[in-house]
């Protein structure tokens, strides 16, 4: 079975410090890999998209990382702020197309002042 | 077009009666899906459209669930004889179906069975 597994669940952090949210997948092939954040009561807004080929992007205090040997992805949020707190999703392409996304459980920020 | 809308926001419903949600997606995307959320998960894949065409619906989608997208613009999600179990955050998403193209998610549709 396709999955998408994330960690940790939720975690909290002080205003300004960074975090790495870590996500691993069995999805097989492998089209990209998404990390979306989604805020309360929301639907979900794309950071990055990475293809298999891309070992990192950058979104302004977002970096993610892919690692497609080891199914490996993570996102580094870098001097965190207040509106960080929020749900970081990973989404992996489903192998029978890029037409349907196959979403982590997520792990739930919380930056405190 | 600023993106992706969903109605209504928020639904309360009483069990036994249908509900209608209806997305509008980005006006040039031919790609729609619909997902279904709840508390403490991520978004489970529902069904999905290219153009007016109904490609692909997932085993959570009872036959209680219909969707529709008649002019491959808008679509509809209808739930008929509603459950407790149907309570969910349910949104829609648009691409514009070119390989590793973005989806663009909705609000979302709170929907509430009581």
């Amino acid at each position: 079975k396709n999955q998408v597994e994330q960690s940790p669940q939720s975690l909290i952090i002080l205003e300004g410090k960074n975090c790495t949210l870590q996500c691993n997948y069995t999805v097989s092939p492998f089209s990209n890999l998404r990390w979306y954040k989604q805020d309360t009561g929301r639907g979900p807004v794309s950071l990055t998209i990475m293809t298999f080929s891309e070992n990192t992007k950058s979104n302004g205090r977002y970096t993610a990382t892919l690692d497609a040997d080891t199914k490996q992805s993570s996102l580094h949020i870098t001097a965190s702020q207040l509106s960080d707190s929020a749900s970081y999703i990973c989404v992996v392409s489903d192998p029978s197309g890029t037409y349907k996304y196959i979403f982590g459980t997520g792990t739930r920020l919380k930056v405190l002042a | 077009d600023t993106g992706v809308s969903q109605d209504p926001r928020h639904k309360i419903t009483k069990r036994g009666q249908n509900v209608t949600f209806r997305c509008d997606p980005i006006s040039e995307h031919n790609r729609l899906y619909w997902y279904r959320q709840t508390l403490g998960q991520g978004p489970e894949f529902l069904t999905y459209f290219q153009n007016e065409a109904q490609l692909e619906k997932s085993r959570l989608l009872s036959d209680r669930f219909s969707a529709e997208r008649p002019k491959g613009s808008f679509s509809t999600l209808e739930i008929q004889r509603t459950e407790q179990g149907d309570s969910a955050m349910y949104l829609c998403a648009s691409s514009s179906g070119t390989g590793a193209s973005e989806a663009f998610f909705g609000q979302g549709t709170r929907l509430t069975v009581v």
